[in-house]
């Protein structure tokens, strides 16, 4: 079964940084593009930043760009976020999700599946 | 324009049929997904390119499309469909990805 596995969260002051950690298992990580996604309480979902394959390029929210930064490890099958300058606005529960790719009819179609269960990043003083 | 948008609210009497109407200038050129997600799990995926059913998604889940306009409708609605509905797509760029603000389906 594939599995997403998030880790790193926690409690952080504004201005502080955590760096966040995505574990995959049981599929050919290198292959698929991942992204994070957060949510914040009783909030919906919000794309945070995406990252190929091969790691060479990525692509950030505008409300994170200059601040996180996603990575990769494919020898590790694992994903990062590194966050700076945290704000309280960034408090959310922040889930990995890997970026299913079908092709129907000549056509090819991106989704996030599956989803990690995600892991709590609080941002307060 | 990033942006997608959803009605927060939608309900449903059992067995009857709803449509959850998603709305974004991006989604003349993209396609849609729709995302599926109860209280205290992560979202699955019940349809991808606007009208694609993932297996094991029930066949009353179906999925359209017209100009600025996506749609997920549940015809027949169950006990079990009452969930938040996200719908996804790519930004004007196409190289970001956004999602709507969610609905919440309610079923009577």
């Amino acid at each position: 079964e594939v599995q997403l596995e998030e880790s790193g969260g926690g409690l952080v002051k504004p201005g502080g940084s955590l760096r966040l950690s995505c574990a995959a298992s049981q599929f050919s990580f290198s292959t698929y593009h991942m992204s994070w996604v957060r949510q914040a309480p009783g909030k919906g979902l919000e794309w945070v930043s995406s990252i190929s394959g091969s790691g060479d390029y990525s692509h950030d929210s505008d409300s994170v760009k200059g601040r996180f930064t996603i990575s990769r490890d494919n020898a590790k099958n694992s994903v990062y976020l590194q966050m700076n300058s945290l704000r309280a606005e960034d408090t959310a529960v922040y889930s990995c999700a890997r970026e299913e790719v079908v092709c129907t009819n000549g056509i090819c179609y991106s989704y996030f599946d599956p989803w990690g269960q995600g892991t709590l990043v609080t941002v307060s003083s | 324009s990033s942006e997608l948008t959803q009605d927060p609210d939608v309900s449903v009497a059992l067995g009857q049929t709803v449509t959850i109407i998603c709305r974004g200038d991006s989604l003349r050129t993209y396609y849609a997904n729709w995302y599926q997600q109860k209280p205290g799990q992560a979202p699955i995926v019940v349809l991808y390119g606007t009208t694609n059913r993932p297996s094991g998604i029930p066949d009353r889940f179906s999925g359209s499309s017209s100009g600025n306009t996506a749609a997920l409708t549940i015809s027949g609605a169950q006990a079990e469909d009452e969930a938040d509905y996200y719908c996804h797509s790519r930004d004007s760029s196409g190289n970001r990805w956004v999602f709507g603000g969610g609905t919440k389906l309610a079923v009577l």
